[in-house]
């Protein structure tokens, strides 16, 4: 069974950090790009980041640009999302998800960063 | 502002179609390939379509998916109730080397 078990979120401070986690298991995770998808409380979905099979290539949203940071560990099958600089915009749900636009679209269910004083 | 236009709700009673449309630019759905996600209250977005028009095993026939040109369409048909959820569409974005969403479509099944 395909699973994504995002951990690592919680309240924080504006200009503080997380790292994000996402344990995955049930499929080969070498052979997908993986991503991060925020969702702000009552909002639509916004694309975060993305990394490569082999992290070669990494994307961003603008808006993160600078103080996120995205990276995979293949031999744990774990991907994350280190946050600095943490702003009130910031706060959402962070979805972990596999092949956002391909045949095996899976998303975790999510883990909540709050950022606030 | 989302990259990608959709309409914020739509509704329709229980057996009907509906069509969502997706309204993008050149450097998106005119150039690269559409899908759209589902996400009923409370839980995390699944997949409905890739590829402007493929389904993922076990979504129904129900669901269909075009584009044309800049602009792509999700089809629902025999609308049941369970159908009730917020739909957003997506696609890479060459200029902005970034995936784009729609800002999401209410169904109401009435």
């Amino acid at each position: 069974e395909v699973q994504l078990v995002e951990s690592g979120g919680g309240l924080v401070q504006p200009g503080g950090s997380l790292r994000l986690s996402c344990a995955a298991s049930g499929f080969m995770f070498t052979t997908y790009w993986m991503h991060w998808v925020r969702q702000a409380p009552g909002k639509g979905l916004e694309w975060v980041a993305n990394i490569k099979q082999d992290g070669s290539e990494i994307y961003y949203v603008d808006s993160v640009k600078g103080r996120f940071t995205i990276s995979r560990d293949n031999a744990k099958n774990s991907l994350y999302l280190q946050m600095n600089s943490l702003r009130a915009e910031d706060t959402a749900v962070y979805y972990c998800a596999r092949a956002l636009g391909g045949p095996g679209g899976y998303w975790g269910q999510g883990t909540l960063v709050t950022v606030s004083s | 502002q989302s990259v990608l236009t959709q309409p914020p709700s739509v509704s329709a009673a229980p057996g009907q179609k509906i069509t969502i449309s997706c309204s993008g630019s050149s450097s998106n759905i005119g150039s690269t390939s559409v899908f759209w996600y589902q996400q009923l209250p409370g839980t995390a977005p699944k997949l409905l379509i890739y590829d402007n028009n493929k389904r993922p095993s076990g979504i129904p026939d129900r669901f269909s998916g075009s584009k044309s040109g800049t602009s792509a369409t999700l089809g629902i048909t025999g609308l049941q109730t369970g159908d009730e959820a917020d739909y957003y569409c997506g696609a890479w974005d060459n200029s902005l080397t970034a995936v784009v969403f729609g800002g999401g479509t209410k169904l109401t099944v009435l």
